[in-house]
Protein backbone atom coordinates (compact mmCIF):
# COMPACT_ATOMS: atom_id res chain seq x y z
CA UNK A 1 0.00 0.00 0.00
CA UNK A 2 1.02 3.86 -0.73
CA UNK A 3 3.44 4.76 2.65
CA UNK A 4 3.65 8.21 3.62
CA UNK A 5 6.29 9.79 6.29
CA UNK A 6 6.43 11.93 9.04
CA UNK A 7 9.37 13.91 10.47
CA UNK A 8 10.29 14.20 13.02
CA UNK A 9 8.40 11.70 15.05
CA UNK A 10 8.79 13.88 18.13
CA UNK A 11 9.91 16.79 18.88
CA UNK A 12 10.67 19.47 22.34
CA UNK A 13 11.26 22.77 21.65
CA UNK A 14 10.93 25.67 24.30
CA UNK A 15 8.41 28.35 23.87
CA UNK A 16 8.80 31.23 21.37
CA UNK A 17 10.64 28.92 18.75
CA UNK A 18 9.23 27.65 15.29
CA UNK A 19 9.46 24.22 14.79
CA UNK A 20 8.81 22.74 11.15
CA UNK A 21 7.20 19.23 10.36
CA UNK A 22 7.52 17.21 7.05
CA UNK A 23 4.87 14.99 5.62
CA UNK A 24 5.95 12.86 2.69
CA UNK A 25 4.48 10.80 0.04
CA UNK A 26 6.93 8.08 -0.70
CA UNK A 27 5.66 5.97 -3.09
CA UNK A 28 2.87 8.61 -4.70
CA UNK A 29 2.35 11.97 -5.88
CA UNK A 30 -0.45 13.87 -3.39
CA UNK A 31 -1.65 17.46 -5.26
CA UNK A 32 -3.61 17.16 -1.46
CA UNK A 33 -2.72 16.43 1.93
CA UNK A 34 -4.28 16.97 5.24
CA UNK A 35 -3.03 18.03 8.38
CA UNK A 36 -4.75 17.03 11.61
CA UNK A 37 -3.84 17.94 15.43
CA UNK A 38 -4.96 15.79 18.29
CA UNK A 39 -4.98 16.18 21.68
CA UNK A 40 -4.93 13.69 24.51
CA UNK A 41 -7.81 10.80 24.18
CA UNK A 42 -9.40 12.95 21.80
CA UNK A 43 -10.01 12.58 18.18
CA UNK A 44 -8.27 14.14 15.10
CA UNK A 45 -9.15 17.30 14.05
CA UNK A 46 -8.43 18.61 10.74
CA UNK A 47 -6.88 21.76 10.45
CA UNK A 48 -6.08 22.83 7.02
CA UNK A 49 -5.70 21.17 3.38
CA UNK A 50 -2.42 21.40 1.66
CA UNK A 51 -2.76 22.26 -2.04
CA UNK A 52 0.17 21.78 -4.05
CA UNK A 53 0.94 25.02 -5.95
CA UNK A 54 -1.48 27.16 -4.02
CA UNK A 55 -2.09 28.32 -0.69
CA UNK A 56 -3.61 26.14 1.66
CA UNK A 57 -7.32 26.41 3.49
CA UNK A 58 -7.62 26.51 6.59
CA UNK A 59 -10.84 25.43 8.79
CA UNK A 60 -12.42 27.64 11.03
CA UNK A 61 -10.56 28.27 13.86
CA UNK A 62 -6.95 27.68 13.27
CA UNK A 63 -4.58 30.58 12.58
CA UNK A 64 -3.30 30.68 9.35
CA UNK A 65 -0.13 32.80 10.69
CA UNK A 66 0.14 30.29 13.47
CA UNK A 67 0.24 27.26 11.58
CA UNK A 68 2.07 27.75 7.94
CA UNK A 69 1.68 25.26 5.07
CA UNK A 70 3.71 24.92 2.50
CA UNK A 71 3.48 21.91 -0.29
CA UNK A 72 6.54 22.57 -1.90
CA UNK A 73 6.16 19.60 -4.19
CA UNK A 74 4.10 16.75 -5.17
CA UNK A 75 5.26 14.23 -2.27
CA UNK A 76 5.85 17.24 -0.03
CA UNK A 77 3.85 19.53 2.47
CA UNK A 78 5.69 21.03 5.29
CA UNK A 79 3.65 22.34 8.49
CA UNK A 80 5.13 25.53 10.58
CA UNK A 81 4.47 25.96 14.00
CA UNK A 82 5.17 29.56 14.62
CA UNK A 83 6.52 30.70 18.01
CA UNK A 84 5.11 27.84 20.01
CA UNK A 85 3.53 28.09 23.28
CA UNK A 86 3.09 25.13 25.47
CA UNK A 87 -0.88 25.01 24.20
CA UNK A 88 0.61 23.94 20.92
CA UNK A 89 2.22 20.85 22.56
CA UNK A 90 -0.09 18.24 20.68
CA UNK A 91 0.07 15.32 18.32
CA UNK A 92 0.26 16.65 14.42
CA UNK A 93 -0.71 13.95 11.77
CA UNK A 94 -1.03 14.66 7.78
CA UNK A 95 -2.97 11.84 4.88
CA UNK A 96 -2.68 12.13 1.57
CA UNK A 97 -5.57 10.70 -0.08
CA UNK A 98 -4.40 8.31 -2.84
CA UNK A 99 -7.11 9.50 -5.59
CA UNK A 100 -8.58 7.50 -8.43
CA UNK A 101 -11.93 6.24 -9.99
CA UNK A 102 -12.51 3.87 -7.02
CA UNK A 103 -10.67 5.08 -4.78
CA UNK A 104 -10.99 7.55 -2.08
CA UNK A 105 -8.66 6.45 0.76
CA UNK A 106 -6.15 8.61 2.78
CA UNK A 107 -3.07 6.64 3.78
CA UNK A 108 -1.36 8.56 7.35
CA UNK A 109 1.72 9.24 8.52
CA UNK A 110 2.84 8.13 11.79
CA UNK A 111 2.08 11.37 13.60
CA UNK A 112 4.74 14.07 15.12
CA UNK A 113 4.57 14.32 19.40
CA UNK A 114 5.52 18.14 19.37
CA UNK A 115 6.01 18.97 23.13
CA UNK A 116 6.77 22.89 24.25
CA UNK A 117 8.30 24.05 26.89
CA UNK B 1 -21.36 18.38 4.94
CA UNK B 2 -20.69 15.17 6.87
CA UNK B 3 -20.17 13.57 10.08
CA UNK B 4 -20.09 10.64 12.32
CA UNK B 5 -21.10 9.68 15.82
CA UNK B 6 -19.68 7.13 17.87
CA UNK B 7 -22.11 6.14 20.33
CA UNK B 8 -19.93 4.58 22.68
CA UNK B 9 -17.07 6.21 24.46
CA UNK B 10 -15.83 3.35 26.01
CA UNK B 11 -16.32 -0.50 25.02
CA UNK B 12 -15.38 -3.24 27.37
CA UNK B 13 -15.28 -6.79 26.55
CA UNK B 14 -13.88 -9.78 27.73
CA UNK B 15 -11.22 -11.90 25.56
CA UNK B 16 -13.21 -14.43 23.62
CA UNK B 17 -16.43 -12.74 22.99
CA UNK B 18 -17.64 -10.41 20.46
CA UNK B 19 -17.24 -6.70 20.16
CA UNK B 20 -19.38 -4.32 18.80
CA UNK B 21 -18.67 -0.54 18.46
CA UNK B 22 -21.06 1.62 16.98
CA UNK B 23 -21.30 4.97 14.35
CA UNK B 24 -23.68 6.08 12.46
CA UNK B 25 -23.40 8.74 9.80
CA UNK B 26 -24.65 11.93 8.25
CA UNK B 27 -23.95 12.85 4.64
CA UNK B 28 -25.26 14.64 1.76
CA UNK B 29 -23.65 12.48 -0.48
CA UNK B 30 -23.24 9.07 -1.49
CA UNK B 31 -20.52 8.68 1.30
CA UNK B 32 -17.45 6.68 1.33
CA UNK B 33 -16.88 5.72 5.15
CA UNK B 34 -13.95 4.01 6.98
CA UNK B 35 -13.21 2.45 10.31
CA UNK B 36 -9.51 2.92 11.96
CA UNK B 37 -7.54 1.80 15.06
CA UNK B 38 -5.13 4.06 16.89
CA UNK B 39 -2.96 2.22 19.25
CA UNK B 40 -1.23 4.52 22.05
CA UNK B 41 0.80 6.91 20.62
CA UNK B 42 0.87 5.40 16.79
CA UNK B 43 -0.41 6.46 14.25
CA UNK B 44 -3.92 5.33 12.35
CA UNK B 45 -4.25 1.76 10.84
CA UNK B 46 -7.05 1.41 8.14
CA UNK B 47 -9.54 -1.83 9.26
CA UNK B 48 -11.60 -1.55 6.53
CA UNK B 49 -13.69 0.93 4.49
CA UNK B 50 -16.83 0.96 2.57
CA UNK B 51 -17.21 2.87 -0.81
CA UNK B 52 -20.46 1.55 -2.58
CA UNK B 53 -19.83 -1.37 -3.16
CA UNK B 54 -20.77 -4.36 -0.79
CA UNK B 55 -22.55 -3.48 2.09
CA UNK B 56 -20.84 -5.75 4.31
CA UNK B 57 -17.14 -5.15 4.43
CA UNK B 58 -14.18 -7.21 5.41
CA UNK B 59 -11.44 -6.04 7.22
CA UNK B 60 -7.79 -7.08 8.57
CA UNK B 61 -7.36 -8.62 12.11
CA UNK B 62 -11.28 -10.42 11.64
CA UNK B 63 -13.38 -7.02 11.66
CA UNK B 64 -15.98 -6.25 9.84
CA UNK B 65 -18.73 -3.84 9.33
CA UNK B 66 -21.98 -3.29 7.67
CA UNK B 67 -23.39 0.00 6.05
CA UNK B 68 -27.25 0.47 6.59
CA UNK B 69 -28.70 3.06 4.18
CA UNK B 70 -31.52 2.85 6.09
CA UNK B 71 -30.21 3.16 9.22
CA UNK B 72 -27.42 5.58 8.41
CA UNK B 73 -25.23 3.25 10.59
CA UNK B 74 -21.93 1.55 9.68
CA UNK B 75 -21.38 -0.39 12.93
CA UNK B 76 -17.67 -2.76 13.46
CA UNK B 77 -17.95 -5.93 14.91
CA UNK B 78 -15.48 -9.01 15.77
CA UNK B 79 -16.94 -12.39 16.53
CA UNK B 80 -14.09 -13.03 19.19
CA UNK B 81 -12.00 -10.61 20.95
CA UNK B 82 -8.16 -10.48 21.20
CA UNK B 83 -5.98 -8.69 23.57
CA UNK B 84 -4.35 -7.03 20.99
CA UNK B 85 -7.31 -5.65 20.00
CA UNK B 86 -7.39 -3.01 23.12
CA UNK B 87 -6.92 0.43 21.34
CA UNK B 88 -9.19 3.54 20.38
CA UNK B 89 -11.09 3.32 17.16
CA UNK B 90 -12.47 5.69 15.02
CA UNK B 91 -15.28 5.88 12.27
CA UNK B 92 -14.73 8.02 9.25
CA UNK B 93 -16.51 9.48 6.93
CA UNK B 94 -15.04 11.10 4.06
CA UNK B 95 -16.67 13.94 1.48
CA UNK B 96 -16.17 14.40 -2.21
CA UNK B 97 -13.26 17.08 -1.34
CA UNK B 98 -11.59 14.19 0.52
CA UNK B 99 -11.58 15.41 3.16
CA UNK B 100 -12.45 13.29 6.23
CA UNK B 101 -14.56 13.61 9.41
CA UNK B 102 -13.46 11.97 12.18
CA UNK B 103 -15.69 10.31 15.43
CA UNK B 104 -14.79 10.97 18.68
CA UNK B 105 -13.47 7.55 18.89
CA UNK B 106 -14.06 4.60 21.00
CA UNK B 107 -11.36 2.98 23.75
CA UNK B 108 -11.44 -0.44 23.87
CA UNK B 109 -10.39 -2.68 26.43
CA UNK B 110 -10.26 -6.43 26.23
CA UNK B 111 -10.12 -7.74 29.92
CA UNK B 112 -8.18 -11.60 30.48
Amino acid sequence: GAVVSQHPSWVICKSGTSVKIECRSLDFQATTMFWYRQFPKQSLMLMATSNEGSKATYEQGVEKDKFLINHASLTLSTLTVTSAHPEDSSFYICSAPLRGPENNEQFFGPGTRLTVL
Amino acid sequence: AQSVTQLDSHVSVSEGTPVLLRCNYSSSYSPSLFWYVQHPNKGLQLLLKYTSAATLVKGINGFEAEFKKSETSFHLTKPSAHMSDAAEYFCVVSGDDYKLSFGAGTTVTVRA
